[in-house]
C-alpha cells in the first residue's frame, strides 16, 4: 500500500526538550512538505523539500529544523527555541503531475 | 500580498446541497485544491481546479474563475459525514497557502 505515514500519533514533551516528528512515505515523490496547525487555524508552512539534500524554510521555521537524506524520509525536529511548541504537525509530499499534496494523519504534540 | 478568504462556519439540513465560496491573491498559481478535514484528522484530497470552470465528481463539485479570483465547492445530498472543515488552497513556485477553513455542520 502506497502512503504516507508520520509516528507517533500523539507525543508529549518537557519544555526544553528537542523532539523529532517521523515523516515517511512510499509514494516517490520529490517534493515533501511540513505543515503546522494551531486550533480552529489553516495550515502554516514550517519547512518544504523539493529534493533530497535540499530544503526550504517555510513561513514559520524559527525554533525548527529539518533533513532529507534519503527521498521516502523527511523528519522534524522541534526543538527547545520554539516558543509554543504545542500544536498538530502535518506531513505531506507532492504529487509531481498535478502539484497535489497529500497528507500523513499527522501527529499531535503537547508540551508539559 | 498572498490572501485567502473563505466564510467560517456554514450550517445545512440533511439532503440539501450547500456551497462554500473562497476567494484568492496569490503571487503564482499552480491551481486552486479543496480539502476535507474531519475534526481531529488530517486534510483529505477533494478536487484541484486548474483551468476555468467547473469539475464534477460524484456529490462534490469545484468552480474556478481566476480571473475573479474566485473558486466554490458544491457539495449536493448532503450527509452527515459531510460535516467537516473544507479548506480551500492555492499558490504557486512549489507552495500552498491555505485558509482558514470553513467549518461545514450538517443537521438532520
Amino acid at each position: 500500500d502506497g502512503g504516507i505515514t508520520q509516528s507517533p500519533k500523539y507525543l508529549f514533551r518537557k519544555e526544553g526538550q528537542n523532539v523529532t516528528l517521523s515523516c515517511e512515505q512510499n509514494l516517490n515523490h520529490d517534493a515533501m512538505y511540513w505543515y503546522r496547525q494551531d486550533p480552529g487555524q489553516g495550515l502554516r508552512l514550517i519547512y518544504y523539500s523539493q529534493i533530497v539534500n535540499d530544503f526550504q524554510k517555510g513561513d514559520i521555521a524559527e525554533g525548527y529544523s529539518v533533513s532529507r537524506e534519503k527521498k521516502e524520509s523527511f523528519p522534524l525536529t522541534v526543538t527547545s527555541a520554539q516558543k509554543n511548541p504545542t500544536a498538530f504537525y502535518l506531513c505531506a509530499s507532492k504529487e509531481r503531475e498535478s502539484d497535489t499534496q497529500y497528507f500523513g494523519p499527522g501527529t499531535r504534540l503537547t508540551v508539559l | 500580498g498572498q490572501n485567502i478568504d473563505q466564510p467560517t462556519e456554514m450550517t445545512a439540513t440533511e439532503g440539501a446541497i450547500v456551497q462554500i465560496n473562497c476567494t484568492y491573491q496569490t503571487s503564482g498559481f499552480n491551481g486552486l485544491f479543496w480539502y476535507q478535514q474531519h475534526a481531529g484528522e488530517a486534510p483529505t484530497f477533494l478536487s484541484y481546479n486548474v483551468l476555468d470552470g467547473l469539475e464534477e465528481k460524484g456529490r462534490f463539485s469545484s468552480f474556478l474563475s481566476r480571473s475573479k479570483g474566485y473558486s466554490y465547492l458544491l457539495l449536493k445530498e448532503l450527509q452527515m459525514k459531510d460535516s467537516a472543515s473544507y479548506l480551500c488552497a492555492t499558490g504557486g513556485y512549489n507552495k500552498l497557502i491555505f485558509g482558514a477553513g470553513t467549518r461545514l455542520a450538517v443537521h438532520p
